[in-house]
């Protein structure tokens, strides 16, 4: 069963605009992950957040972790043409398994 | 490098056909593990293996076996391939400077389509 579910299943934004995405989870994690993959490409790893620290910056990403409402979001700022993909969190259990998301697909429109 | 590197990139079986996907990564990675891809469920675990000689189950084995003879190479088996098994199939491989490091960043293939007739 999947530990991770995206909310929402779909985004459509404007080009510029910032995108957010969650992820909701069931059991205690080691940490959670962010990839994204592109139409007919496999997973891109974007970043990772441990369970002991709330919140994470890469680039234009910025994600945060709750703990308590075993929850995290990813946040693209000002987004692009090059963002339309799909979106998927990944949480370690400490048992060699990460386990994935249904996933959130953003387009992001010119 | 090539990183890691799948095929086939497409195949059609027939019901009770077996093959094999192959899966190669040249980044002396330890952790390798199949991943299927269903549309609306996400990515789910297959098998895994944590360094040559090594393999476990995760989510989903059934129908299918894995070997590790090398650290590079991890290839999965379909034995009786069922209309069930149409999926995507990725493999995937991290790092393992200790048994924890595994899984903190896949580096995934590009994908083998399946589709069982």
């Amino acid at each position: 069963s999947q530990q991770g579910e995206e909310d929402p299943q779909a985004l459509s934004i404007q080009e510029g605009e910032n995108a957010t995405m969650n992820c909701s989870y069931k059991t205690s994690i080691n940490n959670l992950q962010w990839y994204r993959q592109n139409s007919g490409r496999g997973l891109v790893h974007l970043i990772l957040i441990r369970s002991n620290e709330r919140e994470k910056h890469s680039g234009r990403l910025r994600v945060t972790l709750d703990t308590s409402k075993k929850s995290s979001s990813l946040l693209i700022t000002a987004s692009r043409a090059a963002d339309t993909a799909s979106y998927f969190c990944a949480t370690d259990g400490n048992d060699y398994k990460l386990s994935f998301g249904a996933g959130t697909t953003v387009t992001v429109r010119a | 490098n090539a990183g890691v590197t799948q095929t086939p990139k497409f195949q059609v079986l027939k019901t009770g056909q077996s093959m094999t996907l192959q899966c190669a990564q040249d980044m002396n990675h330890e952790y390798m593990s199949w991943y299927r891809q269903d549309p609306g469920m996400g990515l789910r675990l297959i098998h895994y293996s944590v360094g040559a000689g090594i393999t476990d189950q995760g989510e989903v084995p059934n129908g299918y076996n894995v070997s590790r003879s090398t650290t590079e190479d991890f290839p999965l088996r379909l034995l009786s391939a069922a209309p069930s098994q149409t999926s995507v199939y990725f493999c995937a491989s991290s790092y393992s400077l200790t048994g924890r490091a595994a899984n903190e960043k896949l580096f995934f293939g590009s994908g083998t389509q399946l589709s069982v007739l």
